[in-house]
C-alpha cells in the first residue's frame, strides 16, 4: 500500500531557531507534495505545493525564505521552518499524490507537531 | 475570496446516521474530496466526487451539487468508531493541484 512516513512526530524549539521536517513516500511515486499547517483551532492552511521538476508554488502569507522546501525526487520531500516563533506552532502535514495513478488521493504523513518556546 | 465551510460539530447516536455538510466558494472547481481525521492522526482519504449527484460507497455516501457549491458526506449505520473529524477539501483551478481544506466537522457518536 501507499504510505507516507513523516518525522519527527513532535519537536520543540526555542523562539528564533529553526527546525526541519521530512516526508518519505513508500509504495507510490510522490509526483506532488503539498505542505499544510493545521492550527490548534483546526484551521488547515496550505503552505505550498511542490511538484517534481517544477517550481514550488507558495500560498499567500507563506514564503520560500521562511519555509524552504526541497523535493528532489519522487519519494522524498522536506520543509524547514526558519526563525520559528509562537505563531508558527501547529501540526505540519505533508500530503503526497501520484499523478500517474490516483491523482485525486492525497496520502498524508502523520504530521510534525511544532511547539515553540 | 476562496473558502470551504463546514459546521464545527455534529452529534449522533450509534446505529443511526450523520450528514456532514460542506459549502465552498472557489475560483473554478476540479473536484471535492472527503477525508477522515482521528485525533492526533493524519487525514485519511475517503471519497472523491467531481460530478453532480449521489455516490454510494457502502458505509458512507457523498453528494455534490456544483451549481450550489454544496456537498455532504452521509455516514449510515453509525458505529462508535466513526467518531472523528471529517474534512471537506476542494481542488480549484489555479494552475496547481493543491486541495483547499475546510476546518472539519467533529462527529461524535454516542451509544
Amino acid at each position: 500500500g501507499a504510505l507516507v512516513y513523516q518525522y519527527p512526530r513532535r519537536t520543540i524549539c526555542k523562539s528564533g531557531t529553526s527546525m526541519r521536517m521530512e516526508c518519505q513516500a513508500v509504495g507510490f511515486q510522490a509526483t506532488s507534495v503539498a505542505w499544510y499547517r493545521q492550527s490548534p483551532q483546526k484551521t488547515f492552511e496550505l503552505i505550498a505545493l511542490s511538484t517534481v521538476n517544477s517550481a514550488i508554488k507558495y500560498e499567500q502569507n507563506f514564503t520560500q525564505e521562511k519555509f524552504p522546501i526541497s523535493h528532489p525526487n519522487l519519494s522524498f520531500s522536506s520543509m524547514t521552518v526558519l526563525n520559528a516563533y509562537l505563531e508558527d506552532r501547529g501540526l505540519y502535514l505533508c500530503g503526497a499524490s501520484d499523478w500517474g495513478s490516483s491523482a485525486e488521493t492525497l496520502y498524508f504523513g502523520s504530521g510534525t507537531r511544532l511547539t515553540v518556546l | 475570496g476562496q473558502g470551504v465551510e463546514q459546521p464545527d460539530n455534529l452529534m449522533s447516536v450509534e446505529g443511526t446516521f450523520a450528514r456532514v455538510n460542506c459549502t465552498y466558494s472557489t475560483s473554478g472547481f476540479n473536484g471535492l474530496s472527503w477525508y477522515q481525521q482521528r485525533e492526533g492522526h493524519a487525514p485519511v482519504f475517503l471519497s472523491y466526487v467531481v460530478l453532480d449527484g449521489l455516490k454510494d460507497s457502502g458505509h458512507f455516501s457523498t453528494f455534490l451539487s456544483r451549481s450550489n457549491g454544496y456537498s455532504y458526506l452521509l455516514l449510515t449505520e453509525l458505529q462508535i468508531k466513526d467518531s472523528a473529524s471529517y474534512l471537506c477539501a476542494v481542488r480549484a483551478y489555479q494552475g496547481g493541484r493543491a486541495l483547499i481544506f475546510g476546518t472539519g466537522t467533529t462527529v461524535s457518536v454516542s451509544p
